[in-house]
């Protein structure tokens, strides 16, 4: 079964630091691009980051930009998310999610693969 | 960055009944890449239509998009009790931004 699970989501302070991270099972891991979408409460998903299967290319939103780091361990089938310099407005559920599209050529995608989600709380 | 604009907000319909979702662009979607996902409290988004029309796989095929550009549609030809939900579109012709969602609720 192809699956994506979250872990690594709590309360923090604000200007505090959190990783999360995404164990993917049931695909190759390494063939597929990846992304980390958040959703605040109430409201539509953001995307937040997307990594290149092979990690050398990763993008942000201008929202998180020099505060998140995206990474992935192909080796262990695991992409990451450093955030740090978190502000209240970054609380919301984390996802991570699999492109849709694997062998198109195309820089954007869309998302077939989502997890459950880790819902990350910014709060003094 | 595309804004996109869901309408009506919320559509309160019966089982059986059509339900026609709007998702407008602020500008031209490249390639009509635009995707649509239904969402259950308490799970994630799930992929619905792909490429403006092309339904993902496992999709019932009462749920159909349409449209090009900046307007696009998703219609459930016939409401079945589990499509009650949130619908969000997506846009990945540039970097990728969602709606606001349109809520189908039990009338």
């Amino acid at each position: 079964e192809v699956q994506l699970v979250e872990s690594g989501g709590t309360l923090v302070q604000p200007g505090g630091s959190l990783r999360l991270s995404c164990a993917a099972s049931g695909f190759t891991f390494r063939s597929y691009d990846m992304s980390w979408v958040r959703q605040a409460p109430g409201k539509g998903p953001e995307w937040v980051s997307a990594i290149s299967r092979s990690g050398n290319t990763p993008f942000y939103a201008d929202s998180v930009k020099g505060r998140f780091t995206i990474s992935r361990d192909n080796s262990k089938g695991t992409l990451y998310l450093q955030m740090s310099g978190l502000r209240a407005e970054d609380t919301a559920i984390y996802y991570c999610a699999r492109r849709g599209d694997s062998t198109s050529w195309y820089f954007y995608y869309f998302m077939d693969v989502w997890g459950k989600g880790t819902t990350v709380t910014v709060s003094s | 960055e595309i804004v996109l604009t869901q309408s009506p907000g919320t559509l309160s319909l019966s089982p059986g009944e059509r339900a026609t979702l709007s998702c407008r662009a602020s500008r031209t979607v490249a390639n009509d890449y635009l995707a649509w996902y239904q969402q259950k409290p308490g799970q994630a988004p799930r992929l619905l239509i792909f490429a403006a029309s092309s339904r993902a796989t496992g999709i019932p095929d009462r749920f159909s998009g349409s449209g090009s550009g900046t307007d696009f549609r998703l219609i459930i030809s016939r409401l079945e009790p589990e499509d009650f939900a949130v619908y969000y579109c997506q846009q990945y012709g540039s970097p990728w931004t969602f709606g606001p969602g349109t809520k189908v609720e039990l009338k």
